[in-house]
Order: structure tokens, then sequence, then C-alpha cells
């Protein structure tokens, strides 16, 4: 499978600070990345798709001028929390496929756990 | 609209046992399905996969076949391991919605030496 690293693993901001989560796709080119959201003990919640060159698809009830994400290259997606509040607090996941991979299939980083003080 | 529907966690077993995890899905067409497995404080890794109805996925000791008259696809494995225990996420997706995967709420798995 295809390999993703996320960087960083974990970081503590103080509220109103702005956070920027790096995704990288090691060893193809990712067409499309994905950015997931995920509270203790629950499941994966789509934030926000991500063509490169395009601009961000963000899913209903996610503030894009929060969350702002950018694609700029095959291989690196960032996501940047502005304006953190406590609430942002959250395990950031990113995934990746694209026509190597088949397009159906999504590889995921490790994750990204944010603590807004 | 469609959907995934995992059986309730936690699931506790004893080493050797028999798992199952059960998984249905509502979808409108015929979706790809996916089991993932998320270990603690990583990301989801893909555990397997099947693209169509009667395949059968298999990856680690674990399969899952596409059941697509009773919409299912639940994840097996003949004897579990205490490396085993994890959160395991079933998912479908469609080709032609870019990929976007929609999951089950997940199921958590303790296995006991």
């Amino acid at each position: 499978g295809a390999v993703v690293s996320q960087h960083p693993s974990r970081v503590i901001c103080k509220s109103g600070t702005s956070v920027k989560i790096e995704c990288r796709s090691l060893d193809f080119q990712a067409t499309t990345m994905f950015w997931y959201r995920q509270f203790p003990k629950q499941s994966l919640m789509l934030m926000a798709t991500s063509n490169e060159g395009s601009k961000a698809t963000y899913e209903q009830g996610v503030e894009k001028d929060k969350f702002l994400i950018n694609h700029a290259s095959l291989t690196l997606s960032t996501l940047t929390v502005t304006s953190a509040h406590p609430e942002d607090s959250s395990f950031y996941i990113c995934s990746v496929t694209g026509l190597a991979v088949g397009l159906e299939t999504q590889y995921f980083g490790p994750g990204t756990r944010l603590l807004v003080l | 609209g469609d959907s995934v529907t995992q059986m309730e966690g936690p699931v506790t077993l004893s080493e050797e046992a028999f798992l199952t995890i059960n998984c249905t899905y509502t979808a409108t067409g015929y979706p790809s399905l996916f089991w993932y497995v998320q270990y603690p404080g990583e990301g989801l890794q893909l555990l397997l996969k099947a693209t169509k109805a009667d395949d059968k996925g298999s990856n680690k000791g674990f399969e899952a076949t596409y059941r697509k008259e009773t919409t299912s696809f639940h994840l097996e494995k003949g004897s579990v391991q205490v490396s085993d225990s994890a959160v395991y996420f079933c998912a479908l997706s469609f080709y032609n919605q870019g990929g976007k995967l929609i999951f089950g709420q997940g199921t958590e798995l303790s296995v006991k030496p």
C-alpha cells in the first residue's frame, strides 16, 4: 500500500493561534486527498476533499474559513486550523488516493492529535 | 442515503477464539466495500476490500465476503490474537463519487490472553 505521513504527530497550542498540519504522500502521486476529524471512540468524519490544483470541497457544516486546505502538489496537502479554540481539539487524519492505487482505495496517514488550551 | 451499520462493541474475546464483526450497508448501486483497522493512537490501515458481489477479501487471517443479497460484508477470523485488539471500521465507496468513503461507527475488539 501507499505510504502517507503527517506532521506534526502531536501539537499543543494556545487558543487563538493557527496550526498547520501537513499530509504527504511519499511514494505515489495523490490525485485526491481527504481530511477527516475523529473524536474519541467515534468514527471518522469527513471534513473536506481536495484535488491537486483545485479548491477543496467541504462537507456540510465544516467552516471553510476556519479549516483552510491547500493541495499545492500531488504529494502534499495542508490543513490549517485558524484561530483555534478548545473545541477544535481532536485527532485529524488525512488520506490519499490516486490512479496508481485505484481511485476507490484510500490510504491513511498516522494522524495528528491537536490539543488547544 | 448511503450508510454502513456495524455491530456495537466493545467485543471481548479470549485468544484463539473465533471472531465475527457484522457489517451491513444501504446503498443505491454497487459500492466497493472495505474493512479498516485502527490501532490505539494511530491512523487507519486498510485491512481488506472487495469490489464486486461474491468477492472475498482476505489479509492477515481476516476474511470478508461481499454479499449482495444480504447487503453484508461481515469480518471473520478463525483465531484471534492479543495483537488484533483494535477498532475495526467497515466502509463503502463509489468510484463515481471520487472515492469518498462512508464509514460505519467502528467496533472495538479487545482480545485477552
